[in-house]
């Protein structure tokens, strides 16, 4: 099955700074590439997402890179704000023969002081 | 009108009994997952479940059931639980491809 790898486990920056969390797969069959963002207590959400016909994508403050050929892809998230302090995951979503199977990496907590 | 729901929200038993935890999604999506979220954050996907068929973790012991009704349930039955399952369990849905919506979670103690 897919399996993704995600670095750092932890990040810490100073407000205003920006914070790069990247991710490699292993199926290059996988097609679909969401961020989430779990706040303490909480469940996880969306941020953005990118789909392997897209090389960039970018939301405001956040923009995902992907790329194909070496299998890894990249949140990036410049100003930092005390409130982007939270553990972010990212995904892939594997081929499984047509069937949904969305594989998480294991979580980067990011930590943004005033 | 709670995307995806998931009860209880907190669930605290002895060890060795049995245990459902129930999830509805009203986006009508077609995938529908179950999560397994530890102590270290990792969140580990124990099954995936699209139009009936049903795809295992093969890590996932056999005392971990899950049982579909219809397109919009997904329920986790667990058996003779033990101290290791003690866990926050989220249920999730989507299309196939798409954004996942996660329900609550589930905060399992087992004692």
């Amino acid at each position: 099955g897919e399996n993704v790898e995600q670095h750092p486990s932890t990040l810490s920056v100073q407000e205003g700074d920006s914070a790069v969390i990247k991710c490699t797969y292993s199926d290059s069959a996988s097609n679909y590439f969401p961020w989430y963002k779990q706040e303490l207590g909480k469940r996880p959400q969306l941020i953005i997402d990118i789909r392997s016909n897209v090389g960039e994508k970018k939301d405001q403050r956040i923009a995902v890179t992907l790329n194909k050929t070496a299998k890894h892809f990249s949140l990036h998230i410049t100003e930092t704000q005390p409130e982007d302090s939270a553990v972010y995951f990212c995904a892939a979503d594997g081929p499984n023969s047509g069937y949904s199977t969305l594989t998480f990496g294991k979580g980067t907590m990011l930590l943004v002081s005033p | 009108d709670t995307a995806v729901s998931q009860t209880p929200k907190y669930l605290v038993t002895q060890m060795g009994n049995d245990k459902s935890i129930k999830c509805e999604q009203n986006l009508g999506h077609d995938t529908m997952y179950w999560y397994k979220q530890d102590s270290k954050k990792f969140l580990k996907i124990m099954f995936s479940y699209n139009n009936k068929e049903l795809i295992i973790n093969e890590t996932v012991p056999n005392r971990f059931s899950p049982k579909s009704p219809d397109k919009a349930h997904l329920n986790l039955h667990i058996n003779s639980l033990e101290l290791g399952d003690s866990a926050v369990y989220f249920c999730a849905s989507s299309l196939s491809r798409g954004e996942a919506f996660f329900g609550q979670g589930t905060r399992l103690t087992v004692v």
